[in-house]
This record gives C-alpha cells, structure tokens and sequence, in this order.
C-alpha cells in the first residue's frame, strides 16, 4: 500500500510571492507516478503537473515547478510569482505502475493555499 | 472537446434508499475511475475500468455500491440502502491507457447528503 502526506493544512502568500506546498510519500514499488492536482472551489480538479519516478530532471509548467528528492520520497510544489487564481486546495498524489495495468491514484488531504492581494 | 460530465451535481436522499450516478467521461478515453471524497480530505479511490472490463475494486466498495460500464461508453455508480456514512463527493475521471501514468481528467462530481 502507498501512503501520501501534506503536513501543511493551509498556507498564505502575497500575491506575486513564491510559495513551496509540501509532499511526501510511501511506496515499496520503483516505478510509480506523481502528480499535483488543484481543486478550485466548487470547481473540479485539475492537473497541474506531474512527474514519473524514472526521471531525475524536476518537471516545471510555467509558474509551477516541482523539486522531486526520491531517496527522501518527497515531491514539493513551488508556485512562482503567485496569482490570486491560484487560490484552492492543493492536492498531492502518487499512482504506481503496476505491469501495464492501472491502479487508481492515492491522494493526500490537500493544503489550502490562499492567496492575500 | 467537452470533458468529464457527471450527473445529477447534486443528490439529497434519506436513509435506506438506493441512489444511482452518471459518468461520461471524455470520448476517446478507454478508462473511467470513481473515487469518493469526504470532507477536509483528499479523494479516495473506489473502482475502475478499462472499455467495459471492471479490473480493480478497493475495499471501500462495500457490497452495497455497484458500478456499470456497459459498452465502455458511460458508467453508473449505484448505492443500495443508503447510510448517513456514504455523505461525501463522488467523483469521476477518466483517460487514455498509455501505460499507467496517463492524466485522469476529473468531472466535477456529485454531492449526495444522506439524511
């Protein structure tokens, strides 16, 4: 079984800040997927960006970048230059793979990012 | 290119009661996924399809919920005798086998509150 952890229930920034949400993880298996959503509210999830554990490199999308330490099993999330859209909750996950088959993604509680203007 | 729709948004039931959800998920997606999300907490993974074989099922799903996926097109949720315990946020997403790292693209969920 995999486990994912949010130790920070909420966090505040400035606008135009950078703001670093974080994550860690427990999985026996090697090969396994990372991902962080964001659930506006009242408004579906989303992705924002995601990781295969098989690549060294840090994936960045735009303002959002990730700093993945797989010894540490840990997959923070920065937000650069923050904007009062990215105000939702902020999920991690983790997804193995399992031999070409699928399994369903394992999430943490989330971390409430609020943005102040 | 609409996405993951689902359907009603919201559910208000009483105890006992059987209740049944719809997913349709984006058109060229092979696989459709239902979690459930109670409140303060993240989604939790129910069960999912490929076309309309169902592979996994997690321990959440008690012998009262049942899923469908006929023709591997849209999916029911069902849930028979309803419980004040099965109050939370039933979401859908769906995706492109690629191997198992593919994006699930969420719906927006629906809300059932039982009383």
């Amino acid at each position: 079984a995999q486990t994912v952890t949010q130790s920070q229930p909420e966090m505040s920034v400035q606008e135009a800040e950078t703001v670093t949400l974080s994550c860690t993880y427990d999985t026996s298996e090697s090969d396994y997927y990372l991902f962080w959503y964001k659930q506006p509210p009242s408004r579906q999830m989303i992705l924002v960006i995601r990781q295969e554990a098989y690549k060294q490199q840090n994936a960045t999308e735009n303002r959002f970048s990730v700093n993945f330490q797989k010894a540490a099993k840990s997959f923070s999330l920065k937000i650069s230059d923050s904007q009062l859209g990215d105000a939702a909750m902020y999920f991690c996950a983790c997804k193995m793979y399992s031999g070409g088959g699928a399994d369903g993604l394992t999430f943490g509680k989330g971390t409430h990012l609020i943005i102040q203007p | 290119d609409t996405g993951v729709s689902q359907d009603p948004r919201h559910k208000i039931t009483k105890r006992g009661q059987n209740v049944t959800f719809r997913c349709d998920p984006i058109s060229e997606h092979n696989r459709l996924y239902w979690y459930r999300q109670t409140l303060g907490q993240g989604p939790e993974f129910l069960t999912y399809f490929q076309n309309e074989a169902q592979l996994e099922k997690s321990r959440l799903l008690s012998d009262r919920f049942s899923a469908e996926r006929p023709k591997g097109s849209f999916s029911t949720l069902e849930i028979q005798r309803t419980e004040q315990g099965d109050s939370a946020m039933y979401l859908c997403a769906s995706s492109i086998a690629t191997g198992g790292g593919e994006t699930q693209y969420f719906g927006p969920g629906t809300r059932l509150l039982v009383l």
